[in-house]
């Protein structure tokens, strides 16, 4: 089926561990996304990628870094994790046709604690 | 600059009775709004959209919402809750370029009695 898949979906880490949150869409999306959610918070904006080759920080990017390996995958690393960014993360693309803006499809997440 | 709102973190209602969860927005040029829901464990999916076409959308599962410009609202309604409807619900809004980014409502979490 099309859509957004991310990988791991479940990841525990002690601090000061480094990973990297993998993410694919088959849409042909321009756009992709990294979001943190976190109870009582909604959705935060960490790092998106406008298009192919193009990175920009969102709300909440310390601590993160991402890359945007091509169209179609875009990837958040944990260089030195913390307690602090024990959460769900989301990645998610923009389907953009025409000229409008049609939303944004997510993946199913990756609950990820840091110990 | 956009921003969005949601009134009441947690809204309870009965089975069968009508689901109102309220969202305003702010944007200082015309807006594009979505609902999502969010099931537990799960990641978010869109229910509905307005994109500047027909101002009462129509979404899955029997919600439906409507673009208010004079009262900046976008509200989600269902005429008769079913217990399948307990989940979160996320209201955003962005506009449309290159370089624009979707906002998020803190969210709603609905609940369902019996």
């Amino acid at each position: 089926n099309a859509g957004v898949t991310q990988t791991p979906k479940f990841q525990v880490l002690k601090t000061g561990q480094s990973m990297t949150l993998q993410c694919a869409q088959d849409m042909n999306h321009n756009s992709m996304y990294w979001y943190r959610q976190d109870p009582g918070m909604g959705l935060r904006l960490i790092y998106y990628s406008a298009s192919e080759g193009t990175t920009d920080k969102g709300e909440v990017p310390n601590g993160y870094n991402v890359s945007r390996l091509n169209k179609r995958e875009f990837s958040l690393r944990l260089e030195s994790a913390a307690p602090s960014q024990t959460s769900v993360y989301f990645c998610a693309s923009r389907d953009e046709q025409g000229g409008r803006d049609y939303g944004y499809t997510f993946g199913s997440g990756t609950r990820l604690t840091v110990v | 600059a956009q921003s969005v709102t949601q009134l009441g973190s947690h809204v309870s209602v009965s089975e069968g009775a009508l689901v109102l969860l309220r969202c305003n927005y702010s944007s200082s040029v015309p807006p594009y709004l979505f609902w999502y829901v969010q099931y537990p464990n799960q990641g978010l999916q869109l229910l509905l959209k307005y994109t500047s076409a027909a101002t009462l959308v129509k979404g899955i599962n029997g919600f439906e919402a409507e673009f208010k410009k004079s009262e900046t609202s976008f509200h989600l309604t269902k005429p008769s809750a079913h217990m399948s409807d307990a989940a979160e619900y996320f209201c955003a809004v962005t506009t449309y370029s290159s370089a624009s980014k979707i906002i998020f409502g803190s969210g709603t979490r609905l609940s369902i009695r019996p």
